[in-house]
């Protein structure tokens, strides 16, 4: 059970826009920066979004981050066959004094 | 560009003892938080603890009782170690380069993992 929750699962088709949310609380999200993170199955994760809405260099602005009290979104615009993979929230929680995860969201570009 | 190159041992016993290094290639060692993540087989990120070049550590609280991390700056390592593993601890084990400041979730550069079983 992860503390912040993500859906298992979304699915678009090219071009189309998606968006994964990742719900928390007030120790975690309502509290601190909501990073975002892909990962391609048998690889390491890669940073997407940091700072809630902040992209890395060499993150394509088709990338965008949010967060709106206890939960945060990343949105995908202009959905590509390679942006299939599992996307993660991350987040600190005062409460726990532990960086915490979403279970993360599988992305299937149908 | 930095990279971040990891080893250790792949097999283990139940109650062993699991031990993984960390190498840091390329930008500043000091300064950062370096963090260990790792993830279970066909499961979520679950973060184990950071560390930073002074030593300074921070340990999640389901694990704090079993796990050390250390620092050799001189030869810009981070190393973990994981005591009493069972099969629970079976999961892919990455380290990450976190931010300047501790309590981080900015991972920019990750490396590769090392898988670490826990098999009798």
């Amino acid at each position: 059970q992860s503390v912040l929750t993500q859906p298992p699962s979304v699915s678009g088709t090219p071009g189309q826009r998606v968006t994964i949310s990742c719900s928390g609380s007030t120790f975690n999200i309502g509290l601190n920066p909501v990073n975002w993170y892909r990962q391609v199955p048998g690889t390491a994760p890669k940073h997407l979004i940091y700072s809630n809405s902040q992209r890395p260099s060499g993150v394509p602005d088709r990338f965008s981050g949010s967060k709106s009290g206890t939960s945060a979104s990343l949105t995908i615009s202009g959905l590509q066959s390679e942006d299939e993979a599992d996307y993660y929230c991350a987040s600190w929680d005062d409460g726990l004094n532990g960086a915490v995860f979403g279970g993360g969201t599988q992305l299937t570009v149908l | 560009q930095v990279q971040l190159q990891q080893w250790g041992a792949g097999l283990l016993k139940p109650s062993e003892t699991l031990s993984l290094t960390c190498a840091v290639y390329g930008g500043s060692f000091s300064g950062y938080y370096w963090s260990w993540i790792r993830q279970s087989p066909g499961k979520g990120l679950e973060w184990i603890g950071e560390v930073n070049h002074s030593g300074s550590t921070n340990y999640s609280p389901s694990l704090q009782s079993r796990v050390t991390l250390s620092v050799d700056t001189s030869k810009k390592q981070i190393s973990l170690i994981l005591t009493s593993v069972t099969a629970a601890d079976t999961a892919v084990y990455y380290c990450a380069r976190g931010a300047l400041t501790r309590h981080t979730v900015k991972w920019g550069y990750w490396g590769r993992g090392t898988l670490v079983t826990v098999s009798s």
